[in-house]
């Protein structure tokens, strides 16, 4: 009921493309999901977050995907670039509580 | 303004040391957790501050490992006796409570035991 599943656990792509990352969570009382990136070394940084009233959001060339009824939620990096090589996590939270279920994570390598 | 600030950033010690890594969380921020990331791995929930209680140690691993915070601040997490299983990176983030708020991570402490 806790677990927030993140698929896929390394990811290819070609600078140009579109990458995809997708969780899916149990508990229908999460209503915060953010995404978070974080480069070697480096501890992650936030990158996004969505509440489940909308749908998507999108800021820059990353967007944030949500189907509240499948109960799961994607990233999507348009015109993937190298310099977004870098591990992603989603995490889910209940708002104003203190818990954060974050996803395993996923390595985004884009080659040049 | 300043981010999460932990120290040291690096910390080689010899199996069986005690090591304290310390975190200085966002000015203003009640919350604060620490968690631990293996190499390549996700991140592995150690425990919560509201304040300077911990209502939440259920991560901690052993009782060799604990934490305080001081003043609604500063925390450190003290590893006693480190082992090798040890080794690994310690990351503290704070947040403001209330409402959707976002957790800010610091670059943690990488943690290495001979």
């Amino acid at each position: 009921q806790q677990q927030v599943k993140q698929s896929p656990q390394s990811l290819i792509v070609q600078k140009g493309g579109i990458s995809i990352i997708n969780c899916a969570y149990e508990n229908t009382a999460f209503d915060y999901f953010p995404w978070y990136q974080q480069f070697p070394g480096k501890g992650p940084a936030l990158l996004i977050a969505i509440r489940p009233d909308v749908s998507e959001k999108k800021e820059g060339r990353f967007t944030i995907s949500f189907n509240k009824s499948a109960k799961q939620f994607s990233l999507h990096i348009m015109d993937s670039q190298p310099g977004d090589s870098a591990t992603y996590f989603c995490a889910a939270s209940i708002s104003g509580t203190y818990k954060y279920i974050f996803g395993t994570g996923t390595r985004l390598k884009v080659l040049a | 303004g300043a981010g999460v600030s932990q120290s040291p950033s690096n910390k080689v010690t010899e199996k069986g040391k005690d090591v304290e890594l310390r975190c200085d969380p966002i000015s203003g921020h009640t919350a604060l957790y620490w968690y631990r990331q293996s190499l390549g791995q996700g991140l592995e929930f150690l425990i919560y501050f509201q304040g300077n209680s911990a209502p939440d140690k259920s991560g901690l691993p052993s009782d060799r490992f604990s934490a305080e915070r001081t003043g609604g601040s500063v925390s450190t997490l003290t590893i006693q006796r480190t082992q090798q299983e040890d080794s690994a990176v310690y990351l503290c983030a704070s947040r403001r409570t209330g409402g959707s708020q976002p957790q800010h991570f610091g670059d943690g402490t990488r943690l290495s035991i001979l």
